[in-house]
Parts: C-alpha cells; structure tokens; sequence
C-alpha cells in the first residue's frame, strides 16, 4: 500500500499570498491531521479530520482553514501568509486497530515565506 | 495540556555505540509513540508502545506508564541511525503532542 501522500513538495510563497496544501491518506485511513513543524521544534497541531468533519483545532488563527473530501483525502488553507509561517508541514493518517491509534505520517510540503 | 520533555537536547557517538533516550511526560496518556525523523524531515514511526516493553532489531523501547516516563534504546548505533527521535503522546484523542526531540548524530 501507497503511504500518505502530500503535494507540492516544496512552496515559495510572498507575504500576503495564500497557499494550498494536499494530503492523501493511506487507503482504508479516515482520519488525517495536519501538523507545523519549524525549524529547530517539534511538529505542532493544526487540524485533524475524521469522515469529513473537524475533530480538532490547534492554537492556530483563522488564517488556516482545512477541510476534507469524500475520499478522506484533506487540503490545508493558510491565507494572508506571514513570514512566521514558513515550516515544514505533515500530514498523518490513522489506524485504528486492536494495537491502538498510530498516525503515519507524509513527506511534508516544505513552505517558504518571503 | 500534556508536556512532552525529551533528554539529552543532543547526542554524539561513534559507530558501533549503544544509546539511551528518555521521554517523560506530564501526566497519565493512553498512548506513546516513538518517531525518527530522517534528514529529509520525514517522520517514521518506530514504536507504538503505550506500555511494555518491545523490540525491533536494534531498536526497543520501554513505557512505564505508571511512572510518566518512556525510554527508547538504539544498540550498534549506525551512521543510518542519525536525526532526530521524537516521542509523542495524546489522551486518546488523535491530537498528538510531541516531545522536545533528542538529535543524534553518530559518526564513523
């Protein structure tokens, strides 16, 4: 099985700009999560998903939105960019099973603030 | 909300070295999850190990729940073996909150 998938893999974006991140989660997943990871710290909590609805929010402003699709593939939506929110950006998927919850994580899309 | 605090910030070993890593945690979690992010900044589970003990080649990890703290150890440590090892943690909610993140770097 493919693993999460996310795309672009890298973005280089102006201030004030807005950007569109993608994730697709591993087949038979329905939860996704994204998470911000600067430079030098651990990945921080944005969002996370299940069957299209939102399940939790981080401490993040409003400029981030996300949504998911029927397919439980996700976007992340951060408008009005500042240059803080340049990061590495994960998405996780989520099995559940007998062993308990464990997220797989993506690549990440690396995006740059200027 | 939970704290997540990982020692050593740092490591440096030759290769062929074992090594300790140590997560504690703030209070009582349902769940435990060692990651290594490679270079490249992809994050790879390693453990999912909320309590216990388990193995995986060279590396196994300890969780002793009742004690807010997890360890994860690496034997025959190699050059592949270098980044940065997270844990992370939740409530059983799907929010994971990590760790300050041990980097290791081990040289030939």
């Amino acid at each position: 099985d493919a693993g999460v998938t996310q795309s672009p893999t890298h973005l280089i974006k102006t201030r004030g700009q807005q950007v569109t991140l993608r994730c697709s989660p591993i087949s038979g997943h329905k939860s996704v999560s994204w998470y911000q990871q600067v430079l030098g710290q651990g990945p921080q909590f944005i969002f996370q998903y299940y069957e299209k609805e939102e399940r939790g929010r981080g401490n993040f402003p409003d400029r981030f939105s996300a949504r998911q699709f029927p397919n439980y593939s996700s976007e992340l939506n951060v408008n009005a960019l500042l240059l803080g929110d340049s990061a590495l950006y994960l998405c996780a998927s989520t099995r559940r099973g007998s062993g308990g919850e464990t997220q797989y994580f993506g690549p990440g899309t690396r995006l740059l603030v200027l | 909300g939970i704290q997540v605090e990982q020692s050593p910030p740092d490591l440096i070993l030759q290769e062929g070295a074992n090594s300790t890593l140590r997560c504690n945690f703030s209070d009582s979690v349902n769940n435990l999850q060692w990651f290594h992010q490679n270079p490249w900044g992809q994050l790879i589970n390693l453990f999912y190990i909320p309590s216990g003990t388990k193995q995986n080649g060279r590396l196994s990890a300890t969780t002793v729940a009742t004690e807010r703290y997890s360890l994860l150890y690496i034997s025959s440590s190699q050059t592949t073996d270098s980044g940065v090892y997270f844990c992370a943690t939740n409530f059983g909610n799907e929010k994971l909150t990590f760790g300050t993140g041990t980097r290791l770097t081990i040289i030939p």
